[in-house]
């Protein structure tokens, strides 16, 4: 597709549940990238990929987090056993490539709601 | 990290130009200057970048000060949809992982006003 494609964009979940949210970026952006954003706050970073691989985890909230690229495209978000503060926006990005000047692209989306 | 200091809030009025200014006064001299946006329930936009020089595109100008410590995002002529958050952003990497993430500030409420 022409921008980043994120799914679903809307999920409701029951506390405890995992969710798995998924990330296809720009076809041939090598680094990918997620943000979460909870209702009225600002963008917080959680994780970045440069192909496969993920040299900055810094981001990630608890070890209830995980992510996963595959063939350097398709990215997952897991979140394990959710709990009400997880509710937030979900946003993933792309880049054709790390380094100043290569502008990063943000999808729209996917919203969490745990009850 | 360089951080950036926006105003929380600004109004303009519908056809006026909007301009955003931006305080980065810790810039270092291989870090570029990014403006995004964010409506409302939306994923933030690209809206322009910068390193030096002063730009255009066909959404805003971006000018940069010669010293790189300020920077103005001019939209020439505001329209109800530019009622936005506006973020001046500062690329940094991160120097472990070289991730080069960009950090979000809370950046400034622009109001267009009919």
């Amino acid at each position: 597709g022409a921008g980043v494609s994120q799914s679903p964009s809307n999920k409701v979940t029951e506390k405890g549940k995992d969710v798995e949210l998924r990330c296809d970026p720009i076809s041939g952006h090598t680094a990918l990238y997620w943000y979460r954003q909870r209702l009225g706050q600002g963008l917080e970073f959680l994780i970045y990929f440069q192909g496969n691989s993920a040299p900055d985890k810094s981001g990630l909230p608890s070890d209830r987090f995980s992510a996963e690229r595959t063939g350097e495209s398709v990215s997952t978000l897991t979140i394990q056993r959710t709990q009400q503060e997880d509710s937030a926006v979900y946003l993933c990005a792309s880049s054709l490539r790390t380094g100043d000047g290569n502008t990063i692209y943000f999808g729209e989306g996917s919203w969490l709601t745990v009850v | 990290d360089a951080k950036t200091t926006q105003p929380t809030s600004m109004d303009c009025a519908e056809g006026r130009a909007a301009n955003l200014p931006c305080n980065h006064s810790t810039i270092s001299g291989n870090e570029y200057v990014y403006w995004y946006r964010q409506i409302h329930s939306q994923g933030p936009q690209y809206i322009i970048h910068g390193l030096k020089n002063n730009e255009t595109n066909e959404m805003a100008s971006l000018i940069i000060t010669e010293d790189r410590k300020s920077s103005t995002l001019i939209l020439p002529h505001a329209t109800l949809r530019d009622t936005a958050v506006y973020y001046c952003i500062v690329r940094v990497a991160n120097s472990g992982a070289g991730s080069y993430q960009l950090t979000f500030g809370k950046g400034t409420k622009l109001s267009v006003i009919p």
